[in-house]
C-alpha cells in the first residue's frame, strides 16, 4: 500500500516568487493535512482538508492557501515568498477527520527561499 | 490554548540503556495524546497513542501511559538500540481539532 506521496521533494524558490507543493494521500483517506516545520518553530499547522473543504485553518497569513481535489489530492500554495517561508513542509492522510484517527505522515518537501 | 512541553534535548544513551522522555502537555477537554519518531530525511512516524485517562499505548518496546492528573504521556523505552537514534516528538488533539506538537527531542544511541 503506497503512503503519502509529496513532491517534489526539494524546491529553490526566489523571494517575491510563488510556489505550489503537491501531496497525494493514501488511496481511500479524504482527510488531508498539512504542517510547516522549521528549526526556530517545530511543527505549526497549517490547514485540513475533507472532502475538498478547509475544515480548519491555523495561524498563517492569507499568502498561505491550499485546496483539495475530488481525488483527495491536495495542494498547497505560497504566494510572495519570503525567506521565512523556508522549511519542511509535510503533508498528512487519514480515513476520517480528525486527529484521534491516526495520520500518516509523507517525506515532506524541502523548500529553500533564496 | 493547548500546549506540549517536552524534555530538551540532545539525549545520548549507551546501547540497551533505560529510555525517558517527559512530556507535560496543557488543554481543555479530554485531547488524545500521541508520540511521533522522526528520522533523518524523512516525516513523521506515528510511534504509538492514547485517547484516554490511563490508556497505555506501546509499540516496537515504546510505551507511554496517559496519566490526566499529572497531565503528562511520558516515553519509556526498556532497553534502547542504536536504530532508536530519532527526533522524538509528543503531540496533542484536543478541542482545536490540530495536532499540537512538542519541540521534540533529539535522541542518539551509542553502540
Amino acid at each position: 500500500k503506497a503512503g503519502v506521496t509529496q513532491t517534489p521533494r526539494y524546491l529553490i524558490k526566489t523571494r517575491g516568487q510563488q510556489v505550489t507543493l503537491s501531496c497525494s494521500p493514501i488511496s481511500g483517506h479524504r482527510s488531508v493535512s498539512w504542517y510547516q516545520q522549521t528549526p526556530g518553530q517545530g511543527l505549526q499547522f497549517l490547514f485540513e482538508y475533507f472532502s475538498e473543504t478547509q475544515r480548519n485553518k491555523g495561524n498563517f497569513p492569507g499568502r498561505f492557501s491550499g485546496r483539495q481535489f475530488s481525488n483527495s489530492r491536495s495542494e498547497m500554495n505560497v504566494s510572495t515568498l519570503e525567506l521565512g517561508d523556508s522549511a519542511l513542509y509535510l503533508c498528512a492522510s487519514s480515513a476520517r477527520q480528525g486527529f484521534n484517527y491516526g495520520y500518516t505522515f509523507g517525506s515532506g518537501t524541502r523548500l529553500t527561499v533564496v | 490554548g493547548d500546549s506540549v512541553t517536552q524534555m530538551e534535548g540532545p539525549v545520548t544513551l549507551s546501547e540497551e540503556a533505560f529510555l525517558t522522555i517527559n512530556c507535560t502537555y496543557t488543554a481543555t477537554g479530554y485531547p488524545s495524546l500521541f508520540w511521533y519518531v522522526q528520522y533523518p530525511g524523512e516525516g513523521l512516524q506515528l510511534l504509538l497513542k492514547a485517547t484516554k485517562a490511563d490508556d497505555k499505548g506501546s509499540n516496537k518496546g515504546f510505551e507511554a501511559t496517559y496519566r490526566k492528573e499529572t497531565t503528562s504521556f511520558h516515553l519509556e523505552k526498556g532497553s534502547v538500540q542504536v536504530s532508536d537514534s530519532a527526533v522524538y516528538f509528543c503531540a496533542l488533539s484536543g478541542s482545536a481539532r490540530q495536532l499540537t506538537f512538542g519541540s521534540g527531542t533529539q535522541l542518539t544511541v551509542l553502540p
